[in-house]
């Protein structure tokens, strides 16, 4: 049971380059989200998919496109990378358990740089 | 609309020395609240939650909280710290819904 997974680990882009960070959850839990974390921020919430053939934007999602390909996976892709998208990138996954909380699983991060 | 404040963006304190962490939240409807700790180059992990019941709540690692909704409050406590506490803690509000809105973090570092 790997939990949340999420890859790469790492990623360095020049600007204007694309790329997908793609993120898997084996939990079987419908709802899986998009945050970026940088210093003094906290988490900020890009996109969200409350189940399989949705998603919506969250706080922070222009430059960035998502996918929920199926229940298992969610990808966030940025089209141009732009040097104000470095951050790290965190994917969670949560259900709604018997006491109707969300509580949120999250993955290990990928640390993108854009230069 | 929901929001968190963490006021403090550090906490230094020696180690088996008690912390408090603060969190102050609005909301404008009935909430829960996490405490979410985050260990260096890690993901985030669910350290304690409140949704009902009793304002006092037990986390792991011996951690607890207390749930002031006069204050709209809800601090972190610990009546004795180690090293292995030195983190990133993150205060989070739900309002029932899938979308949680996280604080801005505060750092925990225990001197030795």
């Amino acid at each position: 049971n790997a939990g949340v997974t999420q890859t790469p680990k790492f990623q360095v882009l020049k600007t204007g380059q694309s790329m997908t960070l793609q993120c898997a959850q084996d939990m079987n839990h419908n709802s899986m989200y998009w945050y970026r974390q940088d210093p003094g921020m906290g988490l900020r919430l890009i996109y969200y998919s409350a189940s399989e053939g949705t998603t919506d934007k969250g706080e922070v999602p222009n430059g960035y496109n998502v996918s929920r390909l199926n229940k298992r996976e969610f990808s966030l892709r940025l089209e141009s990378a732009a040097p104000s998208q470095t951050s790290v990138y965190f994917c969670a996954s949560s259900e709604a358990s018997w006491d109707s909380s969300y509580e949120q699983y999250f993955g290990p991060g990928t640390r993108l740089t854009v230069t | 609309a929901q929001s968190v404040t963490q006021l403090d963006s550090q906490v230094p304190v020696f180690e088996e020395a008690p912390v408090e962490l603060r969190c102050n939240y609005s909301s404008s409807v009935s909430v829960y609240l996490f405490w979410y700790v985050q260990y260096p180059n890690q993901g985030l992990q669910l350290l304690l939650k409140y949704l009902s019941g009793s304002t006092l709540v037990k986390g792991i690692n011996g951690f607890e909280a207390e749930f002031n909704k006069s204050q709209t409050s809800f601090h972190l406590r610990k009546p004795s710290v180690h090293i292995s506490d030195t983190a990133e803690y993150f205060c989070a509000v739900s309002g029932g819904y899938q979308k949680v809105t996280f604080g801005t973090g505060t750092k925990l570092q225990v001197i030795p």
